[in-house]
């Protein structure tokens, strides 16, 4: 059963503009990471954001993190077309940090 | 380092047979987990093993199975295949001093025909 839920499901953007995405999660968590898939590939660790964090930046790269809300935020910044690809937050199903249970995410599309 | 290595990349199977995927993870690396992926249940978790035993398991049925050799390599089995076990099949590592965030494989995409 997926804990994250992302929003929106398809995001289509003109390169150069911002692109949001959201995560809901339903239990507590130690951390909440965000992955990137190019299609039909591997995930990628983009971020991660610990419990006791409000906010994250890593270059293009801003996430959120609101414990009360259970909910997350991913915003790039600038898009280029190389960022189009499917996005994914993942949290730990239990009291510790494995496993990683993923929503079904976000699909990105940079228009040149 | 190298990274995660999955074989093979694509497989064809048919259904009532049984597959065995590989997955090599980074050198240093004592965990490895597996994932299925579809289109319409997404990510789905299998099974963790971490020093040769099974951490924590999914929810799919008993013909999935998996193991861990001492050099942490992991094989994951599918036996008496079924159409819907069709996926992309991914292995990921962690680094167990963090055992945070997970680095994956490619893949191995299964199609049951």
């Amino acid at each position: 059963s997926q804990q994250g839920e992302e929003d929106p499901q398809a995001l289509s953007i003109q390169e150069g503009e911002n692109a949001t995405m959201n995560c809901s999660y339903k239990t507590s968590i130690n951390n909440l990471q965000w992955y990137r898939q190019n299609s039909g590939r591997g995930l990628v660790h983009l971020i991660l954001i610990r419990s006791n964090e409000r906010e994250k930046h890593s270059g293009r790269l801003r996430v959120t993190l609101d414990t009360s809300k259970k909910s997350s935020s991913l915003l790039i910044t600038a898009s280029r077309a190389a960022d189009t690809a499917s996005y994914f937050c993942a949290t730990a199903r239990g009291a510790g940090n494995t496993p990683l249970v993923f929503g079904k995410g976000t699909r990105l599309s940079v228009i040149a | 380092k190298a990274g995660v290595t999955q074989t093979p990349r694509y497989l064809i199977k048919t259904r009532g047979q049984q597959v065995t995927l590989s997955c090599s993870p980074i050198s240093g690396h004592r965990s490895v987990s597996w994932y299925q992926q579809t289109p319409g249940q997404g990510l789905q978790f299998l099974f963790e093993y971490f020093s040769e035993t099974q951490r924590n398991k999914g929810n799919f049925p008993g013909r999935f199975s998996g193991r861990q050799f001492s050099n942490s390599r992991s094989e994951m089995n599918v036996s008496t295949l079924e159409l819907g076990d069709s996926a992309l099949y991914l292995c990921a590592s962690t680094d167990t001093s963090t055992n945070e965030k997970l680095f994956f494989g490619s893949g191995t995409q299964l199609s049951v025909l």
